[in-house]
Order: structure tokens, then sequence, then C-alpha cells
């Protein structure tokens, strides 16, 4: 079984500091990790992904994540924080590419994150 | 734009009446999902096809919901007799083949459904 627990359902940080979005898993698998940014009445957007390559992942707008197998977390950050960065963020397990169960594609409950000036 | 294409964008309906909403995947996808997703929640799986085939199926996917995809390219999603509770924004998604499978997903921009 799969799951994922999106440790914050909303953080605000001012503008120009770091970001911090937690995410902790559990599979029995050896899983493939994303993140995905969705802005107001937009579909969601894939910031980044973990697929047993590299263990700490660069994504877009200067977001990374670091997979920690020991601690079963895929946590978001980004050194400085946009306006533009305002936004609902959400962790997914999967089982991997070649997986036959699309039903095993888990999404966390979400973050939003806010801006302040 | 070669991007996933919902449509219409948004849906206002009385209770009791029937919806269709439409998906249009990236053209070489031949994987296609619907989710649906209530405000504060993430996606919330509801099936997946397989070019034409309809491989899954969540048991959120009541009796009065279909989806087809009948010629493997866009895919329709009807609610029949819709109650408010269905009231939700209804993402699609599609993915290339497993040969060329990374995991990644692209979203449609969903189809926003209030029920009156």
């Amino acid at each position: 079984a799969q799951s994922v627990t999106q440790l914050d359902s909303h953080v605000s940080v001012s503008e120009g500091t770091p970001v911090l979005l937690r995410c902790n898993y559990s599979s029995s698998y050896s899983p493939s990790l994303f993140w995905y940014v969705q802005h107001p009445n937009k579909g969601l957007q894939l910031l980044l992904k973990y697929t047993s390559a590299a263990t700490l992942v660069k994504g877009i707008n200067g977001f990374e994540a670091e997979f920690k197998k020991s601690e079963t977390s895929f946590h978001l950050t980004k050194p400085s924080a946009h306006m533009s960065d305002a936004a609902e963020y959400f962790c997914v397990v999967s089982p991997g590419a070649g997986y036959s169960s699309a039903s095993k594609i888990i999404f966390g409950s979400g973050t939003r994150l806010s801006i302040r000036p | 734009d070669t991007g996933v294409s919902q449509n219409p964008r948004h849906k206002i309906t009385k209770r009791g009446q029937n919806v269709t909403f439409r998906c249009d995947p990236i053209s070489e996808h031949n994987r296609l999902y619907w989710y649906r997703q209530t405000l504060g929640q993430g996606p919330e799986f509801l099936t997946y096809f397989q070019n034409e085939a309809q491989l899954e199926k969540s048991r959120l996917l009541s009796d009065r919901f279909s989806a087809e995809r009948p010629k493997g390219s866009f895919s329709t999603l009807e609610i029949q007799r819709t109650e408010q509770g269905d009231s939700a924004m209804y993402l699609c998604a599609s993915s290339l083949p497993r040969d060329r499978n990374t995991g990644e997903l692209f979203f449609g921009e969903g189809s926003r459904l209030t029920v009156l």
C-alpha cells in the first residue's frame, strides 16, 4: 500500500526567505515521487520528480527536493521565495513509470503556500 | 496549443440534470486519467484508460458516472442525475506510453461543476 502525508496544510513565508514544504510517504515498492504546483483555477504542473537516480532533485523555478529513504521524506525547498510562488503544492507517490495500476498514484492533500511582501 | 484540453471550463447545472465533460489529451499520449478535486483537497482518482480500454475505475465512480474513450483519443465523463455533492473540479490528465513513460502526468485546466 502507498500513502503520502503533507505535514502542513498552509505555509506562509516572507518574500526572499527560504521555503520548506514537508512530505512523508509510505510505499511497499521502490517509489517514484513528484511535486506538482497548482495556481488558482489551473491544472497541476510538474515541478520535479525522483525516479531512483540522484537523491537531490532540481526542478523548475529554483525548487529542489531531497529523497531520504531512511526518513521516508521528500521535502520541497527553495532558497528564496518569490511572490509568484504563491500556489497549492502537491506531493505525489507512484509505483513507478512502468506501473500497471493508475489507482496507486496517490496525491497528498496539498500545502497552500502564501508569500508575504 | 498542444497541451491537455478540457471543455467546458465551467458548468452550472440544477440538481437532477445530466452533464458531460470532454478531455482531449496530448496526441501521442495513450494513457488518460480522470480525477475529482474538491476545495482544499488533492485530486482523487476516478478512472484510467489505456488507449480505448477503461482499465481501472475507482469505487468513487458511482453508477451515475460513466466515462468513455471510444477511439483512444478524446474522452468524455458523464454524470447523470447530478447531486450537490458532485460539485467539484474534474481534472483530466494524460501520459506517455509505458516504453517512454517517466511517470509524469500532464494535466488539463479542469472543468468546474457547480450543482445548484
